[in-house]
């Protein structure tokens, strides 16, 4: 089974803090990506990585960045915490093939006080 | 981009056959259809995935009609355990946008 593993379920930071999301995947998956889920609003893609060093921005971008220095590892950046950021994060990675799934981590809850 | 459309909301009762819709009109020639759902506090998980006619596995299927400009989930015989947020996903391998979702509620 594929596992996808975020570093954190819970985290707690104050506003300005920088704060890294990590998310690992075990599959070799070509493909990852970050989306942050608020209630009513569904999945929004932020970020998506398709190979190491490569990113592409998403439907929302703006207060986040990414690093991608190895295949299995995705991170996740916000170089200074807001509150508008309090949401859950949620990574996925697949296969580069278009009938390949997305598999999600379970998620991590940040809350920026 | 293939953008979905699905109803936010449907009840159902136990037993019962629910089917569930998603439209995509501007779907590409590469596109995959793929079925999520998921549960309070954790990520979204797949259920089924198709390309066009008709699919199905051992909790669902999927009918795609031949214009593949929407499509429809099915899920036999619900029960409690169903309830939860179904996402239609139409894309390929790199920009996948979710839709808002269909919450379902099943009832005793």
């Amino acid at each position: 089974d594929v596992k996808v593993t975020q570093s954190s379920r819970y985290l707690v930071k104050r506003t300005g803090e920088k704060v890294f999301l990590e998310c690992v995947q075990d599959m070799d998956h070509e493909n990852m990506f970050w989306y942050r889920q608020d209630p009513g609003l569904g999945l929004r893609l932020i970020y998506f990585s398709y190979d190491v060093k490569m990113k592409e921005k998403g439907d929302i971008p703006e207060g986040y960045s990414v690093s991608r220095e190895k295949k299995e590892r995705f991170s996740l950046i916000l170089e200074s915490a807001s509150t508008n950021q309090t949401s859950m994060y949620l990574c996925a990675s697949k296969w580069q093939t278009s009938n390949s799934p997305l598999h999600f981590g379970n998620g991590t809850r940040l809350t920026v006080t | 981009l293939a953008k979905t459309t699905q109803p936010i909301s449907m009840d159902s009762y136990e037993g019962q056959e629910v089917n569930i819709t998603c439209s995509h009109n501007n779907i590409a020639t590469n596109d995959y259809i793929t079925w999520y759902q998921q549960f309070p506090s954790q990520g979204p998980r797949f259920i089924i995935q198709g390309y066009k006619t008709k699919v199905t596995n051992e909790v669902a299927s999927l009918f795609i009609p031949a214009d593949r400009k929407s499509s429809t989930l099915s899920l036999p015989r619900v029960s409690l355990s169903d309830t939860a947020v179904y996402y239609c996903l139409v894309g390929g391998y790199n920009k996948l946008i979710f839709g808002a979702g269909t919450r379902l509620a099943v009832h005793p």
